[in-house]
């Protein structure tokens, strides 16, 4: 079983505030990471599909960066907002095998 | 508009019954997923499909069976041998190294 683990498992911070999450996951034979956005009664929201070592992404306030070499990855999220409140989910995708969820990071943003 | 239909949203299943949930999806990706969700458990894989009429193993395949007739169709059985079948089932398609893309979800309950 692949292990995919992410951390905080849950996070509160004020609006405003700035906050990263980080998703360890294994540094063998690397095909693809993904982070997701969920909310409760809705389904996953695709945020980023990260394929290259170093690589980084952005979309709006939130960014993120990969290193394979090391089996990592960090979500940022900038100026936090009420809406930024959900579930965010990273993905690990082994050449070969399947996409495996880690637990995810539950933040919560108080206005 | 492409996407997954996952069918029924709710389910309810009796002692020693065997359900089957519907997922179709209609954006012709080969690969299909079933994932099971708990509280504070993330997303964890019960079976998928990279191709028709092939599947594999997730990490909690007891219990559960699939079949991949067709490309757009991979329906889970949660049979009687699934002791703790209540949980929140979704079902998810990917094509090439894209975002997985999901359906609304099942949730069954047991009566």
């Amino acid at each position: 079983i692949l292990n995919v683990e992410q951390s905080p498992q849950s996070l509160h911070v004020q609006e405003g505030d700035s906050t990263n999450f980080t998703c360890s996951f294994p540094s063998s034979n690397f095909y693809a990471l993904h982070w997701y956005r969920w909310e409760t009664a809705k389904s996953p929201e695709a945020l980023f599909v990260m394929t290259l070592n170093g690589d980084e992404k952005k979309k709006g306030r939130i960014s993120a960066t990969l290193n394979t070499k090391e089996g990592y990855s960090y979500l940022y999220i900038k100026g936090s907002q009420p809406e930024d409140s959900a579930t965010y989910l990273c993905a690990f995708w082994q050449a070969g095998t399947a996409l495996i969820f880690g637990k995810g990071t539950t933040l919560s943003v108080s206005s | 508009d492409g996407g997954i239909t996952q069918s029924p949203k709710y389910l309810f299943r009796k002692e020693g019954q065997n359900v089957t949930l519907s997922c179709e999806q209609n954006l012709n990706h080969d690969a299909m997923y079933w994932y099971r969700q708990d509280p504070g458990q993330g997303l964890r894989l019960i079976y998928y499909s990279q191709i028709v009429n092939d599947f594999q193993k997730g990490d909690i395949a007891e219990g559960y069976s699939v079949s991949r007739e067709k490309k757009e169709s991979f329906p889970l059985t949660v049979t009687s041998a699934q002791k703790n079948p209540t949980a929140f089932y979704l079902c998810a398609s990917i094509g090439g190294n894209q975002p997985q893309h999901f359906g609304d979800g099942t949730r069954l309950s047991i009566l």
